[in-house]
């Protein structure tokens, strides 16, 4: 594998459950980062991770949780989750924060809420 | 607040030029990036910009002007491929990257 890769591709989900969004990236970056997609509407920053520390988390509802066990890995843990959550969710990485760092994303996780 | 907007949709003809325009107003400023993202797929990234002027790239060319909040992305000789979004975004005082909605550009023969 290379690149960024996510699984599961496509999600759907009732609000009772709790499922996990699984990004592995194979760049040796030390950011990694998860964003909701939502139609028409801009990529929104949920969670960036730093050496596998969080470093910010933009007022995201406590029914996401984020999981990073090291640098190559990231979770993202789902419970009780509304049907507006119904999103792309992609995942992202890049060489450090800031700077001229670009971003390299994974092919995103579809989630259908019911 | 911040902000960034671009155009929600344009409409070019294969092998014209097209340019798709950018303006952001944000907490600082620490460089400016285009991406491409195709229906469907991950967003890939296609320029940076952090200084004043034009950097070209093959087909794409990217501009950057500070002082009035404002970049263009431009597409030369466009080809059927070249239908996706444009996603603009800037890095912000934290190095957050801030972003636009995006423009759906759509190439007819």
């Amino acid at each position: 594998e290379t690149g960024v890769t996510q699984t599961p591709r496509h999600l759907v989900m009732g609000m009772t459950n709790k499922k996990s969004l699984k990004c592995e990236q194979h760049l040796g970056h030390n950011a990694m980062y998860w964003y909701k997609q939502s139609a028409k509407k801009p990529l929104e920053l949920m969670f960036v991770y730093n050496f596998k520390e969080q470093t910010e988390n933009n007022s995201v509802p406590s029914r996401f949780s984020p999981e990073c066990p090291n640098s190559s890995h990231l979770f993202l843990h789902l419970h009780t989750l509304q049907p507006e959550d119904s999103a792309l969710y992609l995942c992202a990485s890049s060489q450090d924060l800031g700077g001229n760092n670009e971003q390299f994303f994974g092919p995103g996780t579809r989630l259908t809420v019911l | 607040g911040q902000n960034i907007d671009q155009p929600t949709e344009m409409t070019a003809t294969e092998g014209a030029i097209v340019q798709i325009n950018c303006t952001y107003q944000t907490s600082g400023f620490n460089g400016l990036f285009w991406y491409q993202q195709h229906a469907g797929e991950a967003p890939t990234f296609l320029s940076y910009n952090v200084l004043d002027g034009l950097e070209e790239k093959g087909r794409f060319s990217s501009f950057l002007s500070r002082s009035k909040g404002y970049s263009y992305l431009l597409l030369k000789e466009l080809q059927m491929k070249d239908s996706a979004s444009y996603l603009c975004a800037v890095s912000d005082s934290n190095y957050q990257l801030i972003w636009g909605a995006g423009t759906k550009l759509i190439i007819k023969p």
